[in-house]
């Protein structure tokens, strides 16, 4: 049973640098699916960040596109989140998840349970 | 603003049923898949639909998905009331090469 755990620093001032990292569990990261990034603001919608394959092709979000980097750690199973220049715009729950495929346009499943990071000096 | 456009929010009495809308355009939803997630409170999204209208096992059969052209509908028969949630329509959007998600609709089950 694939599992998905988010962690990183729950706190970030403004004009850093957020780092997340996602560790995979019961299922091999290099088995051939894309690994995806979501936020979801307080209160708000859901917001596609970026996904990225082992081999390390990505997409990402046009909004975000040059503030993200998403990289992939096939030896320790896991894959990380860089969003840069952040404000309080960025304060989410950060959620990762599977691809159910080789494709970016696979759907999602199954999600971490989500990190909420915030923002604030 | 979002891509997919879905009512804020549903409500229904238990036993009856709902449909929530998403519609889209010819890039996400007249072209590709449509997927829902439910949102129970305070816990991740979890994969309700997948490809229009197939549901994951363990999904109930009182929920169900439908597409036609740039538009996609879920329904709920025999609401319950664990059934209160916010739920969210997505689709792959060619034009943006990217993934995009309905603002969500809050069901209130009465």
């Amino acid at each position: 049973q694939v599992q998905l755990q988010e962690s990183g620093p729950g706190l970030v001032k403004p004009s850093e640098t957020l780092s997340l990292t996602c560790a995979v569990s019961g299922y091999s990261i290099s088995s051939g699916c894309y690994w995806g990034w979501i936020r979801q603001p307080p209160g708000k919608g859901l917001e596609w960040i970026g996904s990225i394959y082992h081999s390390g092709s990505t997409y990402h979000n046009t909004s975000l596109k040059s503030r993200v980097t998403i990289s992939v750690d096939t030896s320790k199973n896991q894959f990380s989140l860089k969003l840069s220049s952040v404000t309080a715009a960025d304060t989410a729950v950060y959620y990762c998840a599977r691809h159910v495929g080789s494709a970016a346009w696979d759907w999602f499943d199954p999600w971490g349970q989500g990190t909420l990071v915030t923002v604030s000096s | 603003q979002s891509v997919l456009t879905q009512p804020p929010s549903a409500s229904g009495t238990p036993g009856q049923r709902v449909t929530i809308s998403c519609s889209g355009s010819s890039s996400n939803i007249g072209s590709n898949y449509v997927y829902w997630y439910q949102q129970l409170p305070g816990t991740a999204p979890k994969l309700l639909i997948y490809k229009n209208n197939q549901r994951p096992s363990g999904v109930p059969d009182r929920f169900s998905g439908s597409k036609s052209g740039t538009s996609a509908s879920l329904a709920i028969s025999g609401l319950r009331s664990e059934d209160e949630a916010d739920y969210y329509c997505a689709a792959w959007d060619d034009s943006l090469s990217g993934w995009v998600f309905g603002g969500g609709t809050k069901l209130t089950v009465l």
